[in-house]
């Protein structure tokens, strides 16, 4: 099936540095990918919807300047979590939508901790 | 604003036993989906609900949905260790991408 690779897993960074994660779908196009944030032992919160080549809509809430979305191809886009502070440390998962619109296109997560 | 509520939110239970977890939803969505969560992972894919009245079942697990009731039920039958996880409902929308809004989440533990 359908794979979205994400990374890293798990990332550990100070306070006030940046982070990148990746997610890349291996064989399918990503025309949206959706960013998702879980605190534990909580749900998952949308936090942004990107569509390739245009910029993302965040939902409420969630700063676009903290938190920074790339779609530059429809097999790649980035999540950026600048000036990272212990608040911002969640497990992140993206989702990328095809056109076969398959609820299967989830990533593995990132574990962000920021110390 | 579309708002995805499960109850309950934690459940114990013993191997054996039958049990029903509930997601209500607050506007007309067309696709409803149940996904499994292990510990540090991401989401399994359970079940898609395209329509009313429409049920799936896979193993000891069944799902239904009443669109009109704006409702979908996850029923365990016989419940096993290791159906022990969180379960998630998620609803899209009905306009453009779909974009899923996640139920609170069903904290299910199966006693052996």
């Amino acid at each position: 099936g359908a794979v979205v690779s994400q990374h890293p897993s798990w990332v550990i960074c100070k306070s006030g540095t940046s982070v990148k994660i990746e997610c890349r779908s291996l064989d399918f196009q990503a025309t949206t990918m959706f960013w998702y944030r879980q605190f534990p032992k909580q749900s998952l919160m949308l936090m942004a919807t990107s569509n390739e080549g245009s910029k993302a809509t965040y939902e409420q809430g969630v700063e676009k300047d903290k938190f920074l979305i790339n779609h530059a191809s429809l097999t790649l886009s980035t999540l950026t979590v600048t000036s990272a502070h212990p608040e911002d440390s969640s497990f992140y998962i993206c989702r990328g939508e095809g056109q076969d619109f398959s609820p299967l296109h989830f990533g593995n997560g990132t574990r962000l901790t920021v110390t | 604003e579309l708002k995805v509520e499960q109850n309950p939110l934690f459940l114990s239970m013993q191997e054996g036993k039958n049990y029903t977890i509930y997601c209500n939803y607050s506007t007309t969505s067309d696709r409803l989906y149940w996904y499994r969560q292990d510990p540090g992972k991401s989401l399994e894919s359970l079940f898609v609900l395209l329509s009313n009245g429409a049920v799936k079942q896979e193993g000891r697990l069944m799902a239904s949905l009443d669109t009109k009731a704006r409702l979908s039920t996850l029923h365990i039958t016989a419940a096993v260790h290791d159906l022990s996880a969180t379960y998630f409902c998620a609803v899209s929308g009905t306009s453009g991408t779909y974009k899923y809004i996640f139920g609170t989440g069903t904290r299910l533990k199966v006693l052996a």
